[in-house]
């Protein structure tokens, strides 16, 4: 089991729509989560992190944890045609490394 | 400061050829992360250091892969006797740390080997 799994997706929302991401993490230790956007060619830059249970908005990105389920989630709303990315998510694990998920391909249907 | 800079930006090589990549952090930034990262995957974990200090290299790495970071500044990971299946993007990233801000990380450009 990898310690943090993606969908790879692509997953495909229609613009204005909200793009729901999520992500599962094996390693209970880990305590912050991040979420990066990666375009094609690119590396990935941070949009998200979140530390505690619940939910943590940031403009039209909101980040979702829920540690007893071992979840973590990325909602994007109004999503716009320069959203389609690969969004990777990452855990800080008990080890202290940042370990990243295969990410998710997502497409914004203009 | 312009952010985390990796030199060369591409490299291609033959097979058996030893490569090295430089990556230059954001100056304040203690830690320094090394991944690898191929078509459809995310950042492959290789090795960390806080400062000077190299604090794990990962299982999955060949002896054939080393790092260094010298004086807490600037990192180099060398490649010895490249194989084919070492073709990548590889990934450095820079972070304050640790603590809560560790996994905010500032990643270069990459540096891209092909291995013929």
């Amino acid at each position: 089991q990898k310690e943090v799994e993606q969908n790879s997706g692509p997953l495909s929302v229609p613009e204005g729509a909200i793009a729901s991401l999520n992500c599962t993490y094996s390693d209970r230790g880990s305590q912050s989560f991040f979420w990066y956007r990666q375009y094609s060619g690119k590396s990935p830059e941070l949009i998200m992190f979140i530390y505690s249970n619940g939910d943590k908005e940031d403009g039209r990105f909101t980040a979702q944890l829920n540690k007893a389920s071992q979840y973590v989630s990325l909602l994007i709303r109004d999503s716009q045609p320069s959203d389609s990315a690969t969004y990777l998510c990452a855990a800080l694990n008990r080890d202290d490394k940042i370990i990243f998920g295969k990410g998710t391909r997502l497409h914004i249907l203009p | 400061d312009t952010g985390v800079s990796q030199n060369p930006r591409h490299k291609i090589t033959k097979r058996g050829q030893n490569v090295t990549f430089r990556c230059d952090p954001i100056s304040e930034h203690n830690r320094l992360y090394w991944y690898r990262q191929t078509l459809g995957q995310g950042p492959e974990f290789l090795t960390y250091f806080q400062n000077e200090a190299q604090l794990e290299k990962s299982r999955l790495l060949s002896d054939r892969f080393s790092a260094e970071r010298p004086k807490g500044s600037f990192s180099t990971l060398e490649i010895q006797r490249t194989e084919q299946g070492d073709s990548a993007m590889y990934l450095c990233a820079s972070s304050l740390g640790p603590g809560e801000n560790t996994g905010e990380l500032f990643f270069g450009e990459g540096s891209r080997l092909t291995v013929l």
